[in-house]
Order: structure tokens, then sequence, then C-alpha cells
């Protein structure tokens, strides 16, 4: 069954603890982003990444991590430093950036993070 | 600055009803727009595209360059058209897809 998979859906975090959200893809596809939904703010890009070993910073990348080591995983790290942690991450995929007009952006379930 | 606006938080209409929900962007190059859609407990997932001229769900889009806009409309609207609508512009063109997203309108189509 192919398709985006984002995990924990639900995570609680301490003040002052790393944490990292999954993004796995079995689609095959190129690049990988993250953004954050807030209430009343839409989607906010964190981080994307176009290829393998290579990110960009999106309009919202302090205190954010990413890594991108293999084609089908992105995982997204919510350090000690991002003062407003608590919000849904969603996790998006595209085969061929800048591709046909049949090419479309998939999105993950979202992983909801609460900071206690 | 606000690259893709949507105007309105939540719009309210009646079955049967025509829809428009807005969407202005700001952008220098030659713009790629897309709606987003987000059903209850559902994923977000692409309604339309404006290079592909389509309709989707009876919904239509526009793009007029004069005018900055991308606004979303069905002629009579569903109830299960109740959703979030998100206007989304690739501000980055070419191979460097990068999707910036407005805020978002709650649409509730009521009985």
């Amino acid at each position: 069954d192919g398709g985006i998979t984002q995990s924990p859906k639900y995570l609680f975090r301490k003040e002052g603890q790393n944490v990292t959200l999954s993004c796995e893809q079995n689609l095959n596809h190129d690049a990988m982003y993250w953004y954050r939904q807030d209430p009343g703010q839409g989607l906010r890009l964190i981080y994307y990444s176009q290829i393998v070993n290579d990110f960009q910073k999106g309009d919202i990348a302090e205190g954010y991590s990413v890594s991108r080591e293999k084609k089908e995983s992105f995982p997204l790290t919510v350090t000690s430093a991002q003062k407003n942690p608590t919000a849904f991450y969603l996790c998006a995929s595209i085969m061929e950036p800048g591709g046909s007009s049949g090419n479309t952006i998939y999105f993950g379930e979202g992983s909801w993070l609460t900071v206690v | 600055a606000q690259r893709v606006t949507q105007p309105e938080k939540l719009l309210s209409v009646f079955k049967g009803a025509p829809v428009e929900l807005k969407c202005n962007y700001s952008y220098s190059g030659s713009p790629e727009l897309f709606w987003y859609v987000q059903y209850s407990r559902q994923r977000l997932q692409l309604l339309l595209r404006h290079i592909s001229r389509e309709s989707i769900k009876g919904f239509t889009a526009d793009l007029n360059k004069g005018e900055t806009s991308f606004h979303l409309k069905k002629p009579f609207a569903q109830e299960e058209d109740s959703a979030m609508y998100y206007c989304a512009l690739n501000e980055s063109g070419g191979s460097n897809y990068k999707l910036t997203f407005g805020k978002g309108t709650l649409l509730t189509v009521n009985p």
C-alpha cells in the first residue's frame, strides 16, 4: 500500500527536550517537505528537501533540524530552541518538483506535538 | 509579507447557494496556483490546479493575473463541500518546488 506515513500521531514532550518526528514515503518521490499547521495560521513551511543529502530552510526553520540520508525518509527534530513547539506537523512529498501537470503533492496524516 | 492571502477565515452558505472562496497572491514571476482541501479527519489533498483548467467536484478556479487572484467557485454548494480550503502558490518556479499556503478558509454548507 503506497503512501506517506508519519509517526507518532501524538507525542508529548517536556520542555527542554528534543523530539524527532518520523516521515517515511514509499512513493519513490524526490522531494519532501515539513509544514506546521496552527489554527488561523494555515500551513507554514519549516524545511524541504529536493534531493537526498540536501535540504533548504523554509519560512520558520528556527528551532528545527532535518536530515535526508535516504530518499524515503525525512525526519524532523524539534529542538529545545523552538519557543512554541506545540502544533500539528504535516509531512508531504512530490515525485518530481517542477514536473508535469500530473504531478501532485501528497500529505501525511500529521503528528500532534504537545509540550507539557 | 504574506504571499498568499485568503481574506475570509470562515464562510457559511446554504445548500444550493453559490460559493466563492477568495485567494489573492503576490508574486513577481509566473505563478503556479493550487487549491487544497481538508475534509474533517482526512488528509490535506489537492482539489485543483490552475494549469490544468479542470473542474473538480463542481469547483472551478480561474487565474486572473491582472487582479492577482485565484478565487475558487462553485455554482451550487453541497453539504459535503464543508471543509477547510487552502490556496497555495508555487513561488519558486522551475524545479525548485516550494509551496506557500494561505491561512485557509473554513467553509460550512448548511442544510
